[in-house]
């Protein structure tokens, strides 16, 4: 079945350092894949996505490409902010499972000043 | 376009009660799909509905869960018997139908179960 690997937190920071979370990803079809953030004590919000191969998804500062090739869809950001603080998930979307999202365990990042 | 919205936002009940949670969509979003997420992990699926057809459900599901989406527009999840291990945030999402992939997905801010 499809599955969604990322690196284990949490991942600590200072203001304007540069952030690199990785995931991977199994999956039977062509999936499409996202980014999704959880502020402390908010629901999930959509970050970025891409849907297909080579395609980069970006909002925010964040970027991630879709590498067909290597299985992944690493999240980067170049400068971070003491307000990116939050746990990002890495999913897919695989049109062949009805489209429902598959979810990795999650990175809790804290950006210090 | 008021978003997804979830009630209720917390939920404290004893073991054995039964609860029930309500999810209202986008309202021309097609597809509801309910998940849960425990603590430090990722959400994990529990079923879907396209308008008022239940679609799929997960083996997390058991006989004690049950999901309805009578009219095609709101969603109940209900609980019989609950035990401790099923303390969790239940998360409600939508999207348009078959676009998920493309569209993303719009989640509630979810209802969070305690079970004491």
């Amino acid at each position: 079945g499809d599955s969604v690997t990322q690196m284990e937190g949490p991942v600590t920071l200072s203001e304007e350092a540069f952030l690199t979370i990785n995931c991977t990803y199994t999956a039977t079809g062509y999936p499409s894949l996202f980014w999704y953030v959880q502020y402390p004590g908010e629901g999930l919000q959509l970050l970025l996505k891409a849907t297909k191969a080579d395609d980069k998804g970006s909002n925010k500062g964040f970027e991630a490409t879709y590498r067909k090739e290597t299985t992944s869809f690493h999240l980067e950001k170049g400068s971070v902010q003491v307000s990116d603080s939050a746990v990002y998930f890495c999913a897919l979307s695989d049109r062949a499972a009805g489209n429902k999202l598959t979810f990795g365990g999650g990175t809790r990042v804290l950006v210090k000043p | 376009d008021t978003g997804v919205s979830q009630d209720p936002r917390h939920k404290i009940t004893k073991r054995g009660q039964n609860v029930t949670f309500r999810c209202d969509p986008i309202s021309e979003h097609n597809r509801l799909y309910w998940y849960r997420q425990t603590l430090g992990q990722g959400p994990e699926f529990l079923t879907y509905f396209q308008n008022e057809a239940q679609l799929e459900k997960s083996r997390l599901l058991s006989d004690r869960f049950s999901a309805e989406r009578p009219k095609g527009s709101f969603s109940t999840l209900e609980i019989q018997r609950t035990e401790q291990g099923d303390s969790a945030m239940y998360l409600c999402a939508s999207s348009p139908q078959g676009q998920g992939g493309s569209y993303g997905y719009t989640f509630g801010s979810g209802t969070r179960l305690t079970v004491v």
